[in-house]
């Protein structure tokens, strides 16, 4: 098993690009999340899918849309990437309260 | 919300001696208390938890103990050795029974282990 798998690791993007974030999973998980970590601050909840077909907001989702397009597959996507979006963004999937999170997507917006 | 609280933010310690992280919550209803370990450039990884009916948990050389008439729970690393050099997170969750809890981290506590 794979685990959780991103794409990409890095990114750099100008002010106003926009991206898409994947993230998939092996492990037959219902429920997935998205996360970005900052300096200080811990992990902050973006986005998460309780299960297939289902999406909703967490702590910061701002500036962020998710698709969850199938039961392996979470994706979010910056529309039109700031400064302020700079960080490095997690995806985890639980089945039972333990997430497994991915190796994480390190994210520059210039 | 919940808001979880974690100190110290940073420790450093001798190898072999102990490190103790603490953290408090907000929300009484939370049930459910897990720790985290983020090695450099990956991402993290639940080492061990607790939830609201059991006061402390060991796992060899770590444990936790949980407060819940102060609300505040902690992680106890025995013996520490320099493969223990991490930052650890704390979290809080509502929901020990469902399958989607949506966890509350802590701020992080970097530790690093000197030979």
């Amino acid at each position: 098993n794979a685990g959780v798998t991103q794409t990409p690791k890095f990114q750099v993007l100008k002010t106003g690009q926009s991206m898409t974030l994947q993230c998939a999973q092996d492990m037959n998980h219902n429920s997935m999340y998205w996360y970005r970590q900052d300096p200080g601050m811990g992990l902050r909840l973006i986005y998460y899918s309780a299960s297939e077909g289902t999406t909703d907001k967490g702590e910061v989702p701002n500036g962020y849309n998710v698709s969850r397009l199938n039961k392996r597959e979470f994706s979010l996507r910056l529309e039109s990437a700031a400064p302020s979006q700079t960080s490095v963004y997690f995806c985890a999937s639980t089945q039972y309260n333990e997430q497994f999170f991915g190796p994480g997507t390190r994210l520059t917006v210039l | 919300g919940e808001n979880v609280e974690q100190h110290p933010s940073t420790l450093s310690v001798q190898e072999g001696d102990s490190a103790v992280i603490k953290c408090t919550y907000s929300d009484s209803a939370s049930n459910y208390f897990p720790w985290y370990k983020q090695e450099l450039g990956k991402g993290p990884q639940l080492i061990i938890d607790i939830r609201s009916n059991v006061g402390e948990k060991k796992d060899q050389r770590i444990a936790v103990t949980l407060n819940k008439t102060a609300k505040h729970f902690s992680l106890h690393i025995t013996e520490t050795q320099p493969e223990d050099s991490a930052v650890y997170f704390c979290a809080a969750s509502k929901s020990a029974t469902d399958s989607w809890g949506k966890l509350q981290f802590g701020a992080g506590t970097q530790v690093v282990v000197t030979p």
